[in-house]
């Protein structure tokens, strides 16, 4: 069983705040790593896929960056609003040919307005 | 177009009964997957398929047993149900290469009593 930990497990933030949480993964054997979020009463949707040490991914207020030699990916999110509030999760994604996912316990935003 | 089609919504089971979650697919994927969520687990693999006839144990699989006879349907079957099998339950799939993303179903909600 592969070790993909997140931290924090929640947070709670205001509107306007900037925030970011972290992924950690094994940093042998590396192919991938996705980000998903996740809306209450909805079901996981992809947010970024990031496979090169350094790479940075954006959407909008969100963006992510990658190492790969230490194994973490940071999640940010700029200006936050309610309806960032959602389950982030990150899903490692190891070479061998096959895409066989394992996923973090995820970490929990609520955007306070 | 519909995605990824879970069935039922909802179920609740008296403990020792059986049932079957389907999970039906429209994208011509070659990879599905099913994943229990409790909560601060995350999603946890119980088993997977890399095709039509295929399945192998993912991380969890004790007490469920799985098919896929065609390539758009994966099944999950409780045998004997038990109320540590209370849990929403989320079919994926994806095309299977590594760095693409997987998309998921409504989930199914279970309860054992």
């Amino acid at each position: 069983i592969l070790n993909v930990e997140q931290s924090p497990q929640s947070l709670h933030v205001q509107e306007g705040d900037s925030t970011n949480f972290t992924c950690s993964f094994p940093s042998s054997n590396f192919y991938a790593l996705h980000w998903y979020r996740w809306e209450t009463a909805k079901s996981p949707e992809a947010l970024f896929v990031m496979t090169l040490n350094g790479d940075e991914k954006k959407k909008g207020r969100i963006s992510a960056t990658l190492n790969t030699k230490e194994g973490y990916s940071y999640l940010y999110i700029k200006g936050s609003q309610p309806e960032d509030s959602a389950t982030y999760l990150c899903a490692f994604d190891p070479s061998g040919g096959s895409y066989i996912p394992t996923f973090g316990r995820g970490t929990s935003l609520i955007v306070h307005p | 177009n519909a995605g990824v089609t879970q069935t039922p919504k909802f179920r609740v089971l008296k403990t020792g009964q059986s049932m079957t979650l389907l999970c039906a697919q429209d994208m011509n994927h070659e990879y599905m997957y099913w994943y229990r969520q409790d909560p601060g687990m995350g999603l946890r693999l119980i088993h997977y398929s890399v095709g039509e006839g295929t399945t192998a144990k993912g991380e969890v699989p004790d007490g469920y047993n799985v098919s896929r006879l065609k390539k758009q349907n994966f099944l999950l079957g409780l045998e004997s149900a038990a109320p540590s099998q209370t849990s929403v339950y989320f079919c994926a799939s994806s095309y299977g290469r590594q760095g693409t993303e997987a998309f998921f179903g409504q989930g199914t909600r279970l309860t054992v009593v």
